[in-house]
């Protein structure tokens, strides 16, 4: 049963440019979560996303920023218009369905590496 | 404001010894605690957790307490072991009022356990 798979693990984006960050959950699960790791920083959450639909996105700059999960496929993290302050290490954790609250069933995958140059 | 705060940056313990980790939290409403241990260049990996309901749990070689009244959890890991050598977070999260899945990390602490 392979982990939470990121990809891709690094990327560059020249200002202006769009990023876009692929988490796929263990199987199985149907809940994702995207949390973003500044430098020195701790995991900041970002959004809570089910199956075609966005639970909590409390932690999502307003402008720029989304996230989708379809019924197929990864889970999306986009940012349009990347600027420097964008660079950080973006990290997915998912978990099963059931459990609406991140816990010991849930998993994180090993992050992407944005730079923004 | 930092909901959550491990005020110790880094940690230096001798080969075993006890290495304990203390986090300080704020928000009353919080009632489940974690811990997650992060390498170099990887995703956190969840390590032990408590509800708010207890005051102890242990597994292994790691024993997480809570004292709620403090607002305060600290984790210890008896004997540190140099593989226990990476950086730990500590998380917390509500499940009152549709904040579920929303975990609050600390800033964390990076522990080197020396041979």
């Amino acid at each position: 049963n392979a982990g939470v798979m990121q990809n891709p693990r690094h990327l560059v984006r020249r200002r202006g440019q769009e990023a876009r960050l692929r988490c796929s959950p263990m199987k199985g699960h149907s809940h994702v979560y995207w949390y973003r790791q500044l430098p020195e920083e701790g995991l900041k959450f970002m959004v809570y996303l089910q199956k075609e639909n966005i639970i909590d996105e409390s932690g999502m700059p307003k402008e720029r920023f989304s996230a989708e999960f379809p019924k197929e496929g990864p889970s999306i993290l986009r940012i349009q218009q990347v600027v420097r302050g964008d660079s950080a290490a973006y990290f997915c954790a998912s978990s099963p369905p059931g459990q609406g609250v991140l816990n010991t069933e849930a998993f994180f995958g090993q992050g992407t590496r944005l730079t923004v140059v | 404001d930092q909901q959550v705060k491990q005020n110790s940056p880094s940690l230096s313990v001798q080969e075993g010894r006890i290495s304990i980790l203390n986090c300080d939290y704020t928000n009353s409403m919080f009632d489940y605690f974690l811990w997650y241990k992060k390498y170099p260049a990887e995703g956190p990996t969840f390590l032990i957790s408590i509800s708010s309901i207890k005051d102890k749990n242990e597994d292994g070689r790691f024993t997480v307490f809570l004292n709620k009244s403090a607002k305060h959890l600290s984790l210890h890991i008896v004997p540190s072991q140099p593989g226990d050598s990476a950086v730990y977070f500590c998380a917390a999260t509500s499940n009152y009022g549709g904040s579920q899945g929303n975990l609050i990390f600390g800033k964390g602490t990076k522990l080197s356990v020396k041979p």
